[in-house]
């Protein structure tokens, strides 16, 4: 699976859109990019899933560029009830592993 | 439609003993995960279940152990708890391999706090 590196932590107020910013420099041909999202002592919950360019859906958008070496997750208008971890995967569901590799994630605080 | 739901919310056992966790995935998937996250920590792959079958397991010593029953449900056991059992344990569940689309979405329950006294 390939290696995903995004920032630590990121601090925005309610309204404001967020992005953040997910590098995969590894990203393979059939690899598909997925963002998840984590309240503390609950389970990751799914927000959107890509391959190329942009997808949107009710939540969130997810940018692509035509070199799939990066993934943006934009979130619109954020409010106090975003603030969680956000993940970025990357790879193909193995037949062999079948195993999710979470990294450290994104802290987004939003702040009133 | 349903999400993963996972039973009980909260298990408090003491070191020595067994705990059982129970997993029904999302209706149509055959494919079930389970994952342990320690607190502060990130997600451990544990074990994966697909069409009843083990098809991995991750870096966890043989006293976790699971099934997968003919419902497509899954149990997680864990023998001779430790304290350092004590986790939020993750169970999700995805379409079967051989199926095509998003084959690697995995959706997960909200999870059981086992807490190990």
């Amino acid at each position: 699976l390939a290696k995903t590196t995004q920032p630590i932590s990121m601090d925005s107020y309610e309204g404001q859109e967020v992005n953040i910013t997910c590098s995969h420099n590894n990203i393979a041909t059939n690899d598909y990019i997925t963002w998840y999202q984590q309240f503390p002592s609950q389970g990751p919950r799914f927000i959107i899933q890509g391959y190329k360019t942009k997808v949107t859906n009710e939540v969130a958008s997810l940018f692509i560029p035509a070199d799939r070496k990066s993934s943006t997750l934009s979130l619109p208008r954020v409010s106090l009830s975003d603030t969680a971890v956000y993940y970025c995967l990357v790879g193909v569901f193995s037949s062999n592993t079948g195993k999710l590799i979470f990294g450290q994630g994104t802290t987004l605080q939003v702040k009133p | 439609e349903a999400g993963v739901t996972q039973s009980p919310t909260h298990l408090i056992k003491t070191r020595g003993q067994q705990a059982t966790l129970r997993c029904s995935p999302i209706s149509g998937h055959t494919s079930v995960y389970w994952y342990q996250q320690a607190l502060g920590l990130g997600l451990q792959f544990l074990l994966w279940y697909d069409e009843g079958e083990e098809r991995n397991r991750g870096n966890f010593p043989p006293r976790f152990s699971g099934r997968q029953f003919p419902n497509y449900s899954s149990e997680l056991n864990v023998n001779a708890l430790e304290l350092e059992d004590s986790a939020l344990y993750l169970c999700a569940s995805s379409l079967a391999v051989r199926t095509s689309g998003r084959r690697d979405t995995q959706y997960f329950g909200p999870g059981t706090r086992l807490t190990v006294l």
